[in-house]
């Protein structure tokens, strides 16, 4: 079964300070790879995603990922961030071929960031 | 803005209510599906449809039911819920026609929160 983990529930950062927020995969096959920002009383906004091709992806806002295949990890960062990156990241996978078209979330991870 | 709208945004209901939660795109995308989320935590997909056919039943209760009318509408109609199903309820869609399914990104409203009395 295909699995996502967050490690951290928070990441505190200073304002201009790089960010990362950390995301480790288990899945059987290829896996789909994506990043996901909601912000309070928002829907989930797509970042960035990885399907294959180069390791690292580049995404909106100026966040990226770096897909580590023989770590199983996707850590998304952001050289310096913003005070307005303060949310829940959820990373999210989906398996080439697996029934149906469903996502696997991680548990998400609060950033905070502090002027 | 987002691109695929909820209405209501909030919405307060008593156990013996019947309502329906409405999400629309016009972005032609064949996918659509319903989450619940609760604070903090990540969204728990409920339905998938894909090209307006139930796809994905995720063992939700039959007190929820889906339905899509056509390829931009999509409800969740409610009956009999229980304080437990207090949650945002968010729709999203994906997948423009000719494109794989597996490898789009989701395009998510921004949810109706919904409060079981």
């Amino acid at each position: 079964a295909q699995s996502v983990a967050q490690p951290e529930d928070q990441v505190n950062v200073a304002e201009g300070n790089p960010l990362t927020v950390k995301c480790t995969y288990s899945v059987s096959g290829n896996p789909y790879l994506f990043w996901y920002v909601q912000y309070p009383n928002r829907g989930l906004q797509f970042l960035l995603k990885y399907i294959t091709g180069d390791n690292l992806v580049k995404g909106s806002y100026g966040f990226e990922a770096e897909f580590n295949k023989s770590q199983t990890s996707f850590h998304l960062k952001k050289p310096s961030a913003l005070v307005s990156d303060s949310a829940l990241y959820f990373c999210a996978v989906r398996v080439l071929k697996a029934a149906g078209n469903k996502l696997t979330f991680g548990g998400g991870t609060r950033v905070l960031v502090k002027p | 803005d987002t691109e695929v709208t909820q209405t209501p945004k909030h919405l307060v209901m008593g156990m013996t209510n019947k309502k329906s939660l409405k999400c629309e795109q016009h972005m032609g995308h064949r996918a659509m599906y319903w989450y619940k989320q609760k604070a903090k935590k990540p969204p728990e997909l409920m339905f998938v449809y894909s090209y307006e056919k139930l796809s994905i039943n995720e063992s939700v209760p039959s007190r929820f039911s889906p339905e899509c009318p056509n390829s931009s509408l999509l409800n969740l109609h409610l009956h009999a819920l229980q304080p437990e199903d207090s949650a945002l309820y968010l729709c999203a869609s994906s997948s423009s026609p000719g494109t794989p399914f597996s490898n789009q990104p989701q395009h998510f409203g921004d949810g109706t929160r919904l409060s079981i009395l």
